[in-house]
């Protein structure tokens, strides 16, 4: 079935430096979204990407379709930005759900 | 603001017991997932809706059912409690023809013991 494959698992920053998330789908996407959830657990939608470049903030993601994979750029990073990073691509199999990676856990150090 | 608010927020069931989690969704969207959080597992799909009244069956359906009676609610029900579905539940909605942002509940922790 369909994979997603997120690198690294785990990445820890001093504040203000950047840092690049990859993730890797195993089938043609045509949804890619970024999650971030905090460290209490709750989910929010970064943004959605499944094609070319986009900005919102301090992040970037670059998804390069053809390739299969997406990366998420974090410059400048804060101490609010640790948690962990999540790539979803939807199903092939029909409904419109989104397929999870096991993310990247940030731990961003003052 | 979209709202999806699940209950309850923790649970500790018996082996061979009898779970209901509990989806509520403001955001009148017509897509609703139920999905299962373990360590190293990432987020799994259990269940989903895209209309009242009827349910589909996600990646990992074996031992639950769901249930979707209005387009706000969204059930998840585990008849026979095991050990192996511990887990932290999400529920989500999404809305047909955007870009299928995902809005999540704050999540269920379940302990079977």
């Amino acid at each position: 079935g369909q994979q997603v494959q997120q690198s690294p698992a785990s990445l820890v920053l001093q504040e203000g430096e950047n840092a690049e998330l990859q993730c890797n789908f195993s089938s043609t996407a045509t949804q890619l979204q970024w999650f971030y959830q905090s460290p209490g657990g709750s989910l929010v939608s970064l943004l959605s990407n499944p094609s070319g470049t986009k900005h919102t903030g301090r992040l970037t993601s670059t998804t390069v379709t053809k390739e299969r994979r997406s990366s998420l750029h974090i410059s400048s990073s804060q101490t609010t930005d640790s948690g962990t990073y999540l790539c979803a691509i939807d199903r092939s199999q029909g409904g419109r759900a989104l397929i999870f990676g096991t993310g990247t856990t940030v731990s961003v150090s003052p | 603001e979209a709202a999806v608010t699940q209950s309850p927020r923790s649970k500790v069931a018996v082996t061979g017991g009898k779970v209901t989690l509990s989806c509520h969704q403001t955001n009148n969207h017509d897509y609703m997932y139920w999905y299962r959080q373990d360590t190293g597992h990432g987020l799994r799909l259990i269940h989903y809706s895209y209309v009242a009244d009827s349910t589909e069956k996600g990646d990992i359906p074996d031992g639950y059912k769901a249930s979707r009676p209005s387009q706000e609610n969204f059930s998840l029900i585990l008849e026979l409690a095991s050990l192996s579905q511990t887990a932290v539940y999400f529920c989500a909605s999404s809305q047909l023809f955007s870009q299928n942002t995902l809005y999540f509940g704050a999540g269920t922790r379940l302990s079977v013991l």
